[in-house]
């Protein structure tokens, strides 16, 4: 696609039930990121894919969240038994290879999770 | 590890102020350096980037230089508008590894 694109764009769950996040990144883009940002907060790096492996999984918060990734394509971020601090914007991006120096990421608008 | 520091903010300015976002970083090797810009409501969108030292990014009037003596990377504008209020993050990129980002700054342009 033109862009990389996340779905849903907002999403309030009750406290304890399960959510999944879809990104699709920009076609051809080799790796994925995830990234959360807290309100008010930077960007916290979660994972990456380079296709569909995922070599690094240290910076997911907690083993509640999951991450995998179809190919070089969709990636869902699951969140099990959600808990009110995972409240936050999830933002994806794609690049044309990990670490892509020359252009950088190209990021989606981001998924908003309110756990009430 | 590789990492970003960015000057706190918020910061307010006055329409057709001079802007400076301060940027150092931390990194083994020689890293590519990064301006991306949130504005309300958006995912970030890359503003300018430069990938070795004494190139200078460029774009929508910001530039940024790539300082390798002094490990910086400041973000600078001669006249913000009100359109330019958003967050402003600094990031870098060294070797085969993911963008490494500062905390952002938050700029408000008032009228």
């Amino acid at each position: 696609g033109a862009g990389v694109s996340q779905s849903p764009s907002n999403k309030v769950t009750e406290k304890g039930k399960d959510v999944e996040l879809r990104c699709d990144p920009i076609s051809g883009h080799t790796a994925l990121y995830w990234y959360r940002q807290r309100l008010g907060q930077g960007l916290e790096f979660l994972i990456y894919f380079q296709g569909n492996s995922a070599p690094d999984k240290s910076g997911l918060p907690s083993d509640r969240f999951s991450a995998e990734r179809t190919g070089e394509s969709v990636s869902t971020l699951t969140i099990q038994r959600t808990q009110q601090e995972d409240s936050a914007v999830y933002l994806c991006a794609s690049s044309l290879g990990l670490g892509d120096r020359v252009y950088g990421y190209t990021f989606g608008s981001g998924t908003r999770l309110t756990v009430v | 590890g590789d990492s970003v520091t960015q000057m706190e903010g918020p910061v307010t300015l006055s329409e057709e102020a001079f802007l400076t976002i301060n940027c150092t970083y931390t990194a083994t090797g020689y890293p590519s350096l990064f301006w991306y810009v949130q504005y309300p409501g958006e995912g970030l969108q890359l503003l300018l980037k430069a990938t070795k030292a004494d190139d200078k990014g460029s774009n929508k009037g910001f530039e940024a230089t790539y300082r390798k003596e002094t490990t910086s990377f400041h973000l600078e504008k001669g006249s913000v508008q009100v359109s330019d209020s958003a967050v402003y993050f600094c990031a870098l990129n060294s070797g085969n590894t993911p963008l490494v980002f500062g905390k952002g700054t938050r700029l408000s342009v008032i009228a």
